[in-house]
């Protein structure tokens, strides 16, 4: 198994400008998150599913829309790319097991690396 | 509002030291919590998760214990080497949520000294 995998490794963007984080995870997780990591700080929740067709906004959503038309699949979009959203971007997984509402340990991908200038 | 806290911010230690990491969060209902290793421009590895109703977890020279009355967690690393220098992110999945996510610390970034 891949695990979780997220493309591109970097990237640059100029203000204004749109794009799509990509994520995939080879393990039929139901859960997939997106988190963004400012330097120095810990990882905020930006959007998240706990399903195919099923998502929510996290702590940090704005300027930031999600979809999951797939299990293995979790793209994230930014809009009119703004200097603050210059972060570093990560992707995670898990399984939430029969029964139980929370997922278990979560899997994360090596992230994406984003600075807009 | 769950924060967690990580103190210290950076430790640096000579190898062979056994050292202790602390993660303190300010609600005691959770549904576990899981300590992660990052290491420069990387992902996060996740190194132990302990669930709510366990008192530590043990994986080779880490042991991670958790007081969840006193909203306290400690990460113990035994006899140190240079490749456990990294940055170690403590995070906690609330309890009652239906989401799941993590809410993390701000990490320790661990050095060890040959």
């Amino acid at each position: 198994n891949a695990g979780v995998t997220q493309t591109p490794k970097f990237r640059i963007l100029k203000i204004g400008q749109s794009m799509t984080l990509q994520c995939t995870q080879d393990m039929n997780h139901n859960y997939m998150y997106w988190y963004r990591q400012d330097p120095g700080m810990g990882l905020k929740l930006i959007y998240y599913s706990v399903g195919a067709g099923i998502t929510d906004k996290g702590e940090v959503p704005n300027g930031y829309n999600v979809s999951r038309s797939t299990t293995e699949d979790f793209p994230l979009r930014l809009e009119l790319a703004a200097p603050s959203q210059t972060s570093v971007y990560f992707c995670a997984s898990s399984y939430s097991i029969g029964g139980r509402v929370l997922p278990e340990e979560q899997y994360f991908g090596p992230g994406t690396r984003l600075t807009v200038t | 509002k769950q924060e967690v806290t990580q103190i210290p911010a950076a430790l640096s230690v000579p190898e062979g030291e056994n050292l202790v990491l602390n993660c303190s969060f300010t609600d005691s209902a959770i549904y576990n919590l899981q300590w992660f290793r990052q290491d420069p421009g990387k992902g996060l590895t996740s190194l132990l998760l302990i669930q709510s109703s366990q008192r530590e977890q043990t994986s080779g020279r880490l042991n991670a214990s958790l007081d969840k009355s006193s909203g306290r967690s400690t990460l113990y690393i035994a006899a140190s080497q240079p490749g456990d220098s990294a940055t170690y992110l403590c995070a906690v999945s609330q309890d009652g949520g239906s989401q799941g996510n993590l809410i993390f610390g701000k990490g320790t970034k661990l050095s060890v000294k040959p």
